[in-house]
C-alpha cells in the first residue's frame, strides 16, 4: 500500500508562477525523497530531506518536512515549461542499509508557456 | 557512465510465456531494486536487493522471481506472464554511503495478451 500521498493530483499553472505539492505519509521514516517523471521516463531524484530536517533548498526548489504532521511539501519557484512532469514524494523508513522506498500516487503538474 | 540500463525496452508476451527482464548500473551501488508502474498506483516495489547474494520481497512479489547475479547485475523472472503484469517496469540502485538516493532505468513497458 501506498505510503505517501500526494497533494493535488494534478495542478496546473502559467510560467513563472510557483507550484507548491504536498505529500502526506502514514509511519515514522528516517528520510523523504521528491522525484519527477517526464512522460515515458524513468524517475529523476530531485531532493532528500532527513527526519532531523525541516527544510532543504536546490536550486528552484525548496522542500519543508514537518514529522509531527507527518508531511512535506515541495515548492518548485518560478516555474518553467520543462517543468511539466510528474512528481512523486516516496519516503525511507529506515535509511542506510536497509533503505527500500515507499512510494506515493504521483502529482501532475502542467506549466503553460 | 551509463547509470542504470534496461533490456528490453518493450516487450510483448502471451499468456503463460515466460522472459527475463534485464537490469545493470555501472555506479557500483550495493542495493538495486524492482518496481512496477500502473496507471494510478504510483510505483511499487516488487523486489530487492540490498547487497550482492541477497534478496527480499517488496510489496508485489507474487509471480515474480529475482537474481542479483553479481553487484552489477539484477535480473527479473516472469515465469508464467498474465495479464495482470502488464505494466511498466523500472530498476533503480542506490549506495547508502552516497545518501540512498535512487537511480532509475529507462523502464521496460510490458504488455502481456
Amino acid at each position: 500500500s501506498q505510503q505517501g500521498e500526494e497533494d493535488p493530483q494534478a495542478l496546473s499553472i502559467q510560467e513563472g508562477e510557483n507550484a507548491t505539492m504536498n505529500c502526506s505519509y502514514k509511519t515514522s521514516i528516517n528520510n523523504l525523497q521528491w522525484y519527477r517523471q517526464n512522460s515515458g521516463r524513468g524517475l529523476v531524484h530531485l531532493i532528500l530531506i532527513r527526519s532531523n530536517e525541516r527544510e532543504k533548498h536546490s536550486g528552484r526548489l525548496r522542500v519543508t518536512l514537518d514529522t509531527s504532521k507527518k508531511s512535506s511539501s515541495l515548492l518548485i519557484t518560478a516555474s518553467r515549461a520543462a517543468d511539466t512532469a510528474s512528481y512523486f514524494c516516496a519516503t525511507d523508513a529506515y535509511g542506510g542499509a536497509n533503505s527500500k522506498l515507499t512510494f506515493g500516487k504521483g502529482i501532475t503538474l502542467s506549466v503553460r508557456p | 557512465n551509463a547509470g542504470v540500463t534496461q533490456t528490453p525496452k518493450f516487450q510483448v508476451l502471451k499468456t503463460g510465456q515466460s522472459m527475463t527482464l534485464q537490469c545493470a548500473q555501472d555506479m557500483n551501488h550495493n542495493s538495486m531494486y524492482w518496481y512496477r508502474q500502473d496507471p494510478g498506483m504510483g510505483l511499487r516495489l516488487i523486489y530487492y536487493s540490498a547487497s550482492e547474494g541477497t534478496t527480499d520481497k517488496g510489496e508485489v512479489p507474487n509471480g515474480y522471481n529475482v537474481s542479483r547475479l553479481n553487484k552489477r547485475e539484477f535480473s527479473l523472472r516472469l515465469e508464467s506472464a498474465a495479464p495482470s503484469q502488464t505494466s511498466v517496469y523500472f530498476c533503480a540502485s542506490s549506495e547508502a554511503q552516497r545518501g540512498n538516493e535512487q537511480y532509475f532505468g529507462p523502464g521496460t513497458r510490458l504488455t502481456v495478451t
